[in-house]
This record gives structure tokens, sequence and C-alpha cells, in this order.
């Protein structure tokens, strides 16, 4: 079946250093959505990426889609304490069964 | 506009007993996802309503199932417990399906003894 990798799976950086999250799907993707789950919390909706080769910004936040709608992308710059929490990747398979797999989600961890 | 809601938020049953986990969707969305989530596992696709019906199903077995109504509530249920079980159960709803944004619960946190 239809799975999705991330790596790292876990970093620690200091406050100010960037980060980048890669997402890897082992079937083409139809989009790809980016959540990201606080400590005790749930995962909350980023953004979602349809065209092959997208890239969208979110202040600090790029997040691009790979030209063979494969694998995905999150880079932050300048990374602050409210950063912290792990980034899930979920890919929508582009035939077959229609349901989000996830990634297995990179944990990021910002020293002051 | 009010969130997903899932209730209880903690549960710690025994092996064997059966456990039923309530999903109240944002107004106005008819699709809600379950998803079982592990340290080890990850976060785990259980299966996906629409409008009362079952859409898609993950690689579960049959003592995991649910249900949805007519407003759109959503119910799962694990039937004879085991240890593995134990595990943060999260429903997401959105408005048509798995190719929109999800919108989470704080989920169940589901403990076996």
């Amino acid at each position: 079946g239809q799975q999705v990798m991330q790596i790292p799976q876990y970093q620690h950086v200091q406050e100010g250093e960037d980060f980048t999250t890669y997402c890897n799907s082992s079937t083409t993707l139809s989009n790809i959505q980016w959540y990201k789950q606080r400590p005790g919390g749930h995962p909350v909706f980023l953004i979602q990426l349809v065209k092959s080769g997208e890239v969208k910004k979110q202040k600090r936040l790029t997040f691009q889609f790979g030209e063979a709608k494969k694998n995905s992308s999150l880079h932050i710059t300048a990374t602050q304490t409210t950063d912290v929490g792990t980034y899930f990747c979920a890919g929508l398979s582009s035939t077959g069964f229609q349901k989000l797999v996830f990634g297995t989600g990179t944990r990021l961890l910002v020293s002051p | 506009k009010a969130g997903v809601t899932q209730t209880p938020r903690y549960l710690i049953k025994t092996r064997g007993q059966q456990v039923t986990l309530s999903c109240s969707p944002i107004s106005g969305h008819r699709s809600v996802s379950w998803y079982q989530q592990t340290p080890g596992q990850g976060l785990q696709f259980l299966f996906e309503y629409f409008s009362e019906t079952q859409r898609n199903k993950g690689n579960f077995p049959g003592r995991f199932s649910g249900r949805q109504f007519s407003n759109s509530r959503s119910e799962m249920n694990v039937s004879t417990l085991e240890l593995g079980d134990s595990a943060l159960y999260l429903c997401a709803s959105s408005s048509e399906g798995p190719n929109q944004p999800q919108h989470f619960g704080d989920g169940t946190r589901l403990s076996i003894l």
C-alpha cells in the first residue's frame, strides 16, 4: 500500500537556525497537506499543495511540492521557540482509495 | 464556529471490554475520519464516513467499527480490547473529504490495563 516517509525523524536546533523536513511518497499524489502538532495537542492544518512544482510561503515557512508529485518539503527560516512540535505531511493518492496517508512526522525542538 | 468535539477525553478500560468514542464535527461538515495515533506507528487511518456511509477503511481488524448519524456526528467502537489498542484516537472533519483540510478534535486518550 501507499507509504509516506519523512526525514529526519527528529531535529534539535538553536533558535534562529533554519529547519527543513522532507516527505517522500511511494506513489504519485494528487495533493499533499502539511500539519503541525504541538506537544499534547492535535494536528493543525497548515497548507495544501496541489500542483506539480508548487511553492507556497507562510511568513517564515516555505512549502514545496515536487515536480513528480511524489515528494514535498517544509522549510522554516530562523526558527523560533513557538515552532516546537511535530510536523506531518499527509498525501492523497492520485489513484485508488481516497484516503490521506500521514507521514511518519518530524519532531522539532528549538532551544532558546 | 465550534470546533470538532470528541468525548470522552480520557478512558481507562481493561482487556476484553469494549468502548465507544464519540465525535461531533464542525457544523456543516459531512466527512468524518478517524485516526489512531501511537508513538511507534504515528497517525494511522481507521475509516472515513460521509453522509452516513463508510467511504474508506484502513487496515485495522474488524474489532474496530464506526458509524455516522444523519446529523454527521460519528461514533467508533472497539470490541474485545487488547493492550495494543492503547492510543490517542483522533477524529477529523471536513466539508467534503480527504482532499480538503482536515480539522482535528483533541482526541480521546484510551488506556488499556
